[in-house]
């Protein structure tokens, strides 16, 4: 079972224009949310996490929105730009046997039109 | 560089051949995971380490994995008699303990002909 899942493939979206990801989650029992970013033969890149206990978190362009009742996290980008096209992964967490355990979605490729 | 390091970056693989695949975490990095990541999806655990101790490879797919950290740094992944179903990208990450953040390392793309 997808107990994460990021349910659109891809996103076209024009430069200066606003981007947002969405991700919906099963497990009631993931306390931390994460978002990476990825380039193509590169491993996933860090870009903002939110615990579970915000419903908000923003670091310059990018805010992510966590909505516990529906079970469901966005990633907004604003003002989108070339250099943000990239495969977005949302993983969420628990911590199992004393480490965070990371389950992910299946990715997002995002496309920024000039 | 202080990044999370991983070789060799491409491995091909004759069915039944045996590969070992190496991670250099970041330096003084307590815990230490292993990811699979097939086309198109996103990684999927595969095991934990936290120094030397594996905590859990419930992820591992099979006996045919094996993997070890026996001084807390360096990690090895081993797939033993690799199948064509083991081509993927095998990432590795590394955290502080403390953290919640997981530093990936470029990955390793297997593929086995």
């Amino acid at each position: 079972d997808q107990q994460v899942k990021q349910n659109s493939p891809s996103l076209s979206v024009q430069e200066g224009r606003i981007s947002i990801l969405n991700c919906d989650y099963t497990n009631s029992m993931f306390d931390y949310f994460l978002w990476y970013k990825k380039y193509p033969a590169e491993g996933p890149t860090f870009l903002i996490s939110i615990s579970s206990i915000k419903d908000k978190n923003e670091d310059g362009r990018f805010t992510v929105f966590l909505n516990k009742s529906a079970k469901h996290l966005s990633l907004h980008i604003v003002p989108s730009q070339p250099g943000d096209s990239a495969v977005y992964f949302c993983a969420a967490s628990a911590v199992i046997q004393g480490a965070q355990k990371l389950v992910f979605g299946q990715g997002t490729r995002l496309t920024i039109n000039p | 560089g202080a990044g999370v390091s991983q070789s060799p970056r491409y491995k091909v693989a004759k069915r039944g051949q045996d590969v070992a695949l190496r991670c250099d975490p970041i330096s003084g990095h307590v815990s230490l995971f292993w990811y699979q990541q097939a086309l198109g999806q996103g990684p999927e655990f595969l095991t934990y380490f936290q120094n030397e101790a594996q905590l859990d490879k419930s992820g591992l797919p099979s006996d045919r994995f094996f993997a070890e950290r026996p001084e807390g740094s360096v990690s090895t992944l081993k797939i033993q008699r690799t199948q064509q179903e083991d081509s993927a990208v095998y990432l590795c990450a590394s955290s502080s303990y403390t953290y919640q953040e997981q530093y990936f390392g470029p990955g390793t793309r297997l593929t086995v002909t």
